[in-house]
């Protein structure tokens, strides 16, 4: 399995707070993806990272913001969390563009937004 | 990218081969045709990538007719432990896809 580790892995919190996501990767690969899944809707990409603090929308980047300040970490943050970002989020990597190269998945963070 | 329709379900039994169809009517030139697989609780995974004709691993097989609007991914025999999500995908060159819903495949003993 690709070196990819999300923390945490479960995560309860009250609307309004800050929240961190953490992806960490071991393989040195250069993009990284954060991804939202809810039912009914499949999985949907919030932001990606093609480099160290190059960063790029998805398509539901509203209320998300990312850091990647090592090759091996991007960071997802919920500045101040909505029961709508209830969710599991899912860390992706990929050594190149993700439409010719296999992306690799995290094992996934479930979070409760109260 | 071009959108991609599939089943949202599909039901077989152990010992079948699965025929899971793909359409793709705006695929462009440069665009390649790739298949994850998700089992529940846990993210994707890559399964298959082809671009034309046939392409055949050890988990898979895609067929890609000529005029590429469409594709099917064929699963040999499958066992329960194939039951999954599976997303079709067009994909370019680009830094991002786009992942549909999928197929919601359940195998019965």
């Amino acid at each position: 399995d690709a070196g990819i580790t999300q923390s945490p892995r479960h995560k309860v919190t009250e609307t309004g707070t800050p929240v961190t996501l953490r992806c960490h990767q071991t393989e040195n690969h250069r993009y990284m993806y954060w991804y939202r899944q809810d039912p009914g809707h499949g999985l949907r990409l919030i932001h990606y990272s093609y480099g160290v603090k190059d960063t790029d929308k998805g398509e539901v980047s509203d209320g998300y913001s990312v850091s990647r300040s090592k090759t091996e970490d991007f960071l997802l943050t919920l500045e101040s969390a909505t029961s709508s970002q209830t969710s599991v989020y899912f860390c992706a990597i990929s050594s190149g563009t993700s439409g010719y190269n296999e992306q690799f998945f995290g094992p996934g963070t479930r979070l409760t937004v109260l | 990218l071009a959108k991609t329709t599939q089943p949202i379900s599909m039901d077989s039994y152990e010992g079948q081969e699965v025929n899971i169809t793909c359409s793709h009517n705006n695929i462009a030139t440069n665009d390649y045709i790739t298949w994850y697989q998700q089992f529940p609780s846990q993210g994707p995974r890559f399964i298959i990538q082809g671009y034309k004709t046939k392409v055949t691993n050890e988990v898979a097989s895609l067929f890609i007719p000529a005029d590429r609007k469409s594709s099917t991914l064929s699963l040999p025999r499958v066992s329960l432990s194939d039951t999954a999500v599976y997303y079709c995908l067009v994909t370019n060159r680009d830094d991002k896809i786009i992942f549909g819903k999928g197929t919601r495949l359940h195998i019965l003993p």
